[in-house]
């Protein structure tokens, strides 16, 4: 099973910054094989990326995202009040796993 | 625009059945594959199964003893059965389905989610 580690898992930011998640994988993945979901309390979350770099439908370009084989990062360039939530990582090469989750919460 | 509607949420004892279902609609239901995610209270998610309208399944491992997850392509429906619960168990359960693309499996559409207790 391919285990995703997020970091941090508190990250405490103002809006306007810069937020940068990180997501590491136990073994090696396709880049074509990574998402990141952001979800608020009491919702379902949100596809923000899919194949570690390409935004969903209807996602602001603040979002991005980058990384390949082990290491992979989401960044939101600059924080709107809405960004404030958990985000996940996903891969699906092998099988489907999810990360522990990075909150982005208000300083 | 695709609408995930799900039933059969609610409070069960430990050593219970749970069975959800799920009805898909708008978008086309081949050529995708359904799936079934859990989230504990304050916890992360886990992906329990994912079935094609063709009925190819894939289960996640630590799960696969226990759940049976089926398609009714005439409603467009999928269904999830969960055997022996236990207290760890009681998540909210959500119904999603796939990306465009073959291999693309991450998660493009999700129901509101049903919560389901496990609780004697």
């Amino acid at each position: 099973e391919v285990v995703l580690t997020q970091s941090p898992g508190t990250l405490p930011l103002s809006p306007g910054e810069r937020a940068t998640l990180s997501c590491t994988a136990s073994q090696s993945i396709s880049s074509r094989f990574l998402a990141w979901y952001q979800q608020k309390p009491g919702q379902a979350p949100r596809l923000l990326i899919y194949g570690t770099s390409n935004r969903a439908t209807g996602i602001p370009d603040r979002f991005s995202g980058s990384g390949s084989g082990t290491d992979f990062t989401l960044t939101i360039s600059r924080l709107e009040p809405e960004d404030f939530a958990v985000y996940y990582c996903q891969q699906y090469g092998s099988s489907l796993t999810f990360g522990g989750g990075t909150k982005v919460e208000i300083k | 625009q695709v609408q995930l509607q799900q039933w059969g949420a609610g409070l069960l004892k430990p050593s219970e059945t749970l069975s959800l279902n799920c009805a898909v609609y708008g978008g086309s239901f081949s050529g995708y594959y359904w799936t079934w995610i859990r989230q504990p209270p304050g916890k992360g998610l886990e992906w329990i199964a994912e079935i094609n309208h063709s009925g190819s399944t894939n289960y996640n491992p630590s799960l696969k003893s226990r759940v049976t997850i089926s398609v009714d392509t005439s409603k467009n429906q999928i269904s999830l059965t969960l055997t022996s619960l236990t207290a760890a168990d009681t998540a909210m359960y959500y119904c999603a389905r796939s990306g465009e693309g073959s291999g693309d499996h991450y998660i493009q559409y999700w129901g509101r989610g049903g919560l389901v207790t496990v609780s004697s």
